[in-house]
């Protein structure tokens, strides 16, 4: 079966970095997506990799291994605003996004 | 620019009721999407539509109805409401159905008594 594994929660401290980690199991594999949700809201895309290695942008970086089916979110100089759940997809082979459950993510000053 | 426009945002409906959830989009996108968000699980894909005029069911579809009778609207319908549809309901698009950036609408709570 296809399944996306992630940590229920996460906490960290304002101003460190936080890492959040990602296994996924899919039928055929068409890219790693990371999208932002805070509470309430909408999901917003953060990221996409479907080469191996790190992508970064600003604050935020993701990583693939797909012989490993991992990824992980780094989250540098953490800010109160990042405070959110975080939700890992894989792109199936019929184009299909597969959603794991999301880490919340907790910032304490 | 308003992206993707759902409504209602939020709605209490007695079970056994007919409601159509409405999802509105202005970036031309081809392809739509509805999820439902439950606690404790991932997005779980009801119906999408890859262009104007084609539907498909995903992971959820039992109870619910769309159409995509243009390219801007893709309508949600639950023909009678029960009480496990009780979800926050999310529309989403992309430019196309082989991109995984989904544009998201800011989503309708709905409650079934």
């Amino acid at each position: 079966g296809q399944n996306i594994d992630q940590p229920t929660e996460m906490t960290a401290t304002e101003g460190a970095i936080v890492q959040i980690n990602c296994t996924y199991q899919t039928s055929g594999f068409n890219g790693l997506f990371w999208y932002q949700q805070h509470a309430g809201e909408a999901p917003t895309f953060l990221s996409y990799n479907v080469l191996d290695g790190l992508e970064e942008k600003g604050r935020f970086s993701s990583f693939l291994s797909r012989s490993k089916g991992y990824s992980y979110l780094l989250l540098k100089e953490l800010q109160m605003k990042d405070s959110a759940s975080y939700l890992c997809a894989s792109m199936d082979s019929n184009y299909q996004l597969i959603w794991g459950a999301g880490t919340k993510l907790i910032i304490k000053p | 620019i308003a992206g993707i426009t759902q409504a209602p945002t939020s709605q209490i409906l007695a079970a056994g009721r007919r409601m159509t959830l409405r999802c509105t989009q202005d970036m031309r996108h081809n392809a739509m999407y509805w999820y439902r968000q439950d606690l404790g699980l991932g997005l779980r894909l009801i119906h999408y539509s890859n262009t104007a005029g084609t539907t498909g069911k995903g992971e959820v579809p039992d109870g619910y109805s769309v159409s995509r009778a243009n390219t801007d609207d893709f309508p949600l319908t639950l023909a009678s409401a029960v009480p496990s549809q009780t979800s926050v309901y999310f529309c989403a698009s992309s430019d196309s159905r082989d991109t995984g950036e989904l544009f998201f609408g800011e989503g309708s709570r709905l409650t079934v008594l």
